[in-house]
């Protein structure tokens, strides 16, 4: 089972420069969020969609970018990396906002910007 | 404005010395608390959902209980294999139903 996958696990990028975090799920779900933690810090909600082509801001969305063409896939865009926007990124995946459907999360991207 | 806090930041525990981590929570409308377990390098795992002051829940050497304003997290003769970090999350109308997160205990089982 393959769950939630991300791509890249690790980048560093340089100030300025773009990229995109990839994140795909099989599980069919509708609900997809991209989750940014910093140490010591809870994750904190970037953005997430309820379905495709339907997407909406977290709690700190500024300097982030996001799509959703299909079911599956719900790429991260980072415009011009700043060093604050160095963190660990989680994508993950719910089949509802309902209580009882569980969050599974993928394994993470480590971004650094210098 | 939702928040979770989580204390301890870490703790050290002798394998079998048991303890509880605890999250105290100020929401409106809690719909659910959650518990994940997060290893190094990996996104955290789903371990319990608890919906109602008084409710409890076990998953082998971990118990979850919740009360009105706070969850414990207990862990009863500790292994080194339960090293990892406890994050607790609720579920809040208010917040849109979508997840807020604790900062986390960081526990380290020593053998």
């Amino acid at each position: 089972n393959a769950g939630v996958t991300q791509t890249p696990k690790f980048r560093i990028l340089k100030i300025g420069q773009s990229m995109t975090l990839q994140c795909a799920q099989d599980m069919n779900h509708n609900y997809m969020y991209w989750y940014r933690q910093d140490p010591g810090m809870g994750l904190k909600l970037i953005y997430y969609s309820v379905g495709a082509g339907i997407t909406d801001k977290g709690e700190v969305p500024n300097g982030y970018n996001v799509s959703r063409s299909t079911t599956e896939d719900f790429p991260l865009r980072l415009e011009l990396a700043a060093p604050s926007q160095t963190s660990v990124y989680f994508c993950a995946s719910s089949y509802s906002l309902r209580v009882r459907d569980t969050i599974y999360f993928g394994e993470g991207s480590w971004l650094t910007v210098v | 404005e939702d928040q979770v806090t989580q204390s301890p930041e870490a703790l050290r525990l002798q394998e079998g010395e048991s303890s509880s981590l605890n999250c105290s929570y100020t929401v409106s409308g809690l719909r659910g608390l959650f518990w994940y377990r997060q290893d190094p390098g990996k996104g955290p795992e789903f371990l319990f959902t608890l919906y109602s002051a008084g409710e409890e829940k076990e998953k082998e050497r971990l118990k979850a209980t919740l009360t009105k304003k706070e969850s414990f997290l207990h862990i009863t003769a500790p292994k080194p294999e339960d090293s990892a970090t406890y994050l607790c999350a609720v579920h809040a109308k208010a917040a849109g139903n979508k997840l807020t997160f604790g900062g986390g205990t960081r526990v380290l089982v020593k053998p």
